[in-house]
């Protein structure tokens, strides 16, 4: 089983500007998460998906981040502009629910360097 | 926010021994969860356990669960440089609340060879 894959890896811009990541969850999993973890602290969620609507996002700074996830497979989570703070390493989970059980499955991430 | 807080925040043992980490938490679960972090990767989950269960074994893994102090602990028993990873505890919340997960801080963990 393939697991979750997230591009790219790593990432430096310079603040202001503009910055895009995306995931790929496992297959057959409907519930898709995106994390923010900054160093030295615990992933913070950002947005969570079940298929293709939205179903948490109140820690998300809708004044500068978006996420989309078109189709209910793939998802892109945007920065725009970027500030220094949005430096972290950006992680997508998925689950597949089953019951009262909620385990994810997480990419290797993406690690951002705001200059 | 963080509910779940780790303690120790950094562990540091030798090959062989034992490591313990605790997790408190602030509001009622469904479940606990631990995740494992080597350095560079994303999280990889350990095993879960039920607010209505006390004590979970998973190979050298053991869980325990004290809903009335809203705590846990993981235990690691004959510890292998492999495990130096960070772990966390994560808590998950009423099925009202889309079963999110909420990470604690971590506790850094260090094998010694």
């Amino acid at each position: 089983e393939a697991g979750v894959a997230q591009s790219p890896r790593y990432k430096i811009i310079e603040k202001r500007q503009s910055v895009a990541f995306w995931c790929n969850p496992i297959s057959g999993h409907a519930t898709l998460y995106w994390y923010q973890q900054i160093l030295g602290q615990g992933p913070k969620l950002l947005i969570q998906f079940q298929n293709n609507g939205v179903v948490d996002d109140s820690q998300l700074p809708k004044d500068r981040f978006s996420a989309e996830r078109l189709k209910g497979v793939d998802s892109t989570l945007k920065i725009q502009p970027a500030k220094l703070e949005d430096s972290a390493v950006y992680l997508c989970a998925s689950s597949f629910l089953t019951g009262a059980k909620n385990i994810q499955y997480f990419g290797a991430g993406t690690r951002l360097s705001v200059l | 926010s963080q509910q779940g807080e780790e303690d120790p925040q950094a562990l540091s043992i030798q090959e062989g021994e034992n490591a313990t980490m605790n997790c408190s938490y602030k509001t009622s679960i469904n479940n606990l969860q631990w995740y494992r972090q080597n350095s560079g990767r994303g999280l990889v989950h350990l095993i879960l356990i039920r607010s209505n269960e006390r004590e979970k074994h998973s190979g050298r893994l053991r869980v325990t669960l004290d809903t009335s102090k809203k705590s846990s602990s993981l235990l690691i028993t004959a510890s292998r440089a492999a495990d130096t990873a960070s772990y966390f505890c994560a808590t998950d919340s009423s099925p009202l609340y889309g079963n999110k997960l909420v990470f604690g801080a971590g506790t850094i963990l260090r094998v010694k060879s």
